[in-house]
């Protein structure tokens, strides 16, 4: 089945302790997103790649950085994880861009990162 | 902020009964969409109704949009017990750029068995 998936699902790290997350997609669609949603929050969008594109939303802290090597991959880095970014990290895919009509979301699991 | 805010925010019902949940948003968007978050899990898609459409139905779902008032309603008939979960709207922006969707707070739901 064509799915959205990410690795780990739960990750542990130390403060300040560089951490990366991963997401991968078998639905071959040209755009991902990651988004942070913490506790009873909404998801927040942190930025997205449309193909090579990067598009960083502009409150998005230096902090986070993303690299899509491929279209199948994608991943969020965290150069000093704080106290304040443990948070359920969720990548998504669409096959439209932002702004299409038809430009539906599918989402993975998500990665609930803790930080020590 | 173009965020949208869903009411209610909590909405505990029993199971067979009918669920009602609004969204209202501050801008012009090309595009509305319903998701649902189970606890810890990832959001799934359930609705996208453009525009220039005022009503779509899925199944058990009718989502309505009336742009003149920047509203949306999510409505579940005969609820069940697995449809408790946190629902969301999200807008896409119509004003350009590269903005992807922008969230609700969410409702959630709980149907009592």
């Amino acid at each position: 089945d064509a799915m959205v998936i990410q690795n780990p699902r739960y990750q542990v790290t130390q403060f300040g302790k560089p951490v990366t997350l991963s997401c991968s997609q078998t639905l071959n669609h040209n755009v991902m997103y990651w988004y942070q949603q913490k506790s009873s929050q909404a998801p927040k969008l942190l930025f997205h790649y449309y193909d090579k594109d990067f598009n960083n939303e502009a409150d998005t802290p230096d902090n986070f950085q993303s690299r899509r090597p491929n279209t199948s991959f994608c991943f969020l880095d965290i150069r000093s994880p704080g106290l304040g970014d443990a948070a359920m990290y969720l990548c998504a895919t669409s096959r439209d861009p932002p702004g299409s009509f038809y430009n539906e979301q599918f989402f993975g699991p998500g990665t609930r990162l803790t930080v020590l | 902020s173009q965020q949208g805010e869903e009411d209610p925010q909590a909405l505990s019902i029993q199971e067979g009964e009918n669920a009602t949940m609004n969204c209202s948003y501050k801008t012009s968007i090309n595009n509305l969409q319903w998701y649902r978050q189970n606890s810890g899990r990832g959001l799934v898609h359930l609705i996208l109704i453009r525009s220039n459409e005022r009503e779509k139905h899925s199944g058990r779902l009718r989502v309505t949009l009336d742009t003149s008032k920047k509203s949306s309603s999510l409505l579940i008939t005969a609820s069940r017990a697995a449809d408790t979960a946190s629902y969301f709207c999200a807008t896409d922006y119509s004003g350009g750029g590269a903005d992807g969707l922008t969230f609700g707070k969410g409702t959630h739901l709980i149907i009592q068995p």
